[in-house]
């Protein structure tokens, strides 16, 4: 079955760092782009950051640049997402999920929560 | 980078129709045929249902189609059933490898 399993979430004080894990399984994933989206308490969708296939490129929303980089070990399967300076706006859950040949975003994992306080 | 403008809140009762608006600009709904949507149940991952504005995704249900017009594009249900209630997204591309979420719309069946 194909899925993606995230890990890492955590309490963190503002201004400090945590890095968030996406193990993918059962797709080949040097083929696709991955996708980081979060949800606050309460709110709505923001899209994060994504990565290329291959990891040479990164795009991320102007709230986190900076801040944020995105990775990923096709060899070991798995996207990454380190945020340094983290401020207490950046505590949703976090999301990752595939981009699919459908322009869209068509598996997700089922998210790992990020509290700054 | 806004988020696209949905209504808080579309209601309707069983074997209605309801249709979601999402409303953006020239640089990104109008420019690009890129727009998704997504639902998402309470505690749960969102799931896509439509893609390149009006694609269905796999095996879902043709009660569910999608249409742009402008800035704006629209989602709508019909057959309206009590396991459509749940929040729904819009997504669409913005240029530069950049992509922007709808407000949301939570539905719900009356």
């Amino acid at each position: 079955e194909v899925q993606l399993v995230e890990s890492g979430g955590g309490l963190v004080q503002p201004g400090e760092s945590l890095r968030l894990s996406c193990e993918v399984f059962e797709f080949t994933f040097n083929l696709y782009w991955m996708t980081w989206v979060r949800q606050a308490p309460g709110k709505g969708l923001e899209w994060v950051a994504s990565i290329n296939n291959d990891g040479s490129a990164e795009y991320f929303v102007d709230a986190v640049k900076g801040r944020f980089t995105v990775s990923r070990d096709n060899a070991k399967n798995s996207l990454y997402l380190q945020m340094n300076s983290l401020k207490v706006e950046d505590t949703a859950v976090y999301f990752c999920a595939r981009f699919g040949v459908t322009n869209g975003l068509d598996v997700w994992g089922q998210g790992t929560t990020l509290t700054v306080s | 980078q806004s988020a696209l403008t949905q209504p808080a809140s579309v209601s309707g009762s069983p074997g209605q129709s309801i249709t979601i608006s999402c409303t953006g600009t020239s640089s990104d709904v109008g420019a690009y045929n890129l727009v998704s949507w997504y639902q998402q149940h309470p505690g749960k991952a969102p799931r896509l249902l439509i893609y390149e504005v009006s694609k269905r995704h796999s095996r879902l249900s043709s009660r569910f189609s999608g249409s742009k017009s402008g800035n704006t594009a629209s989602l709508t249900i019909s057959g309206l059933q009590a396991e459509d209630e749940a929040h729904y997204y819009c997504c669409s591309y913005a240029g530069s490898q950049i992509y922007v979420f709808g407000t949301g719309t939570e539905v719900t069946v009356l």
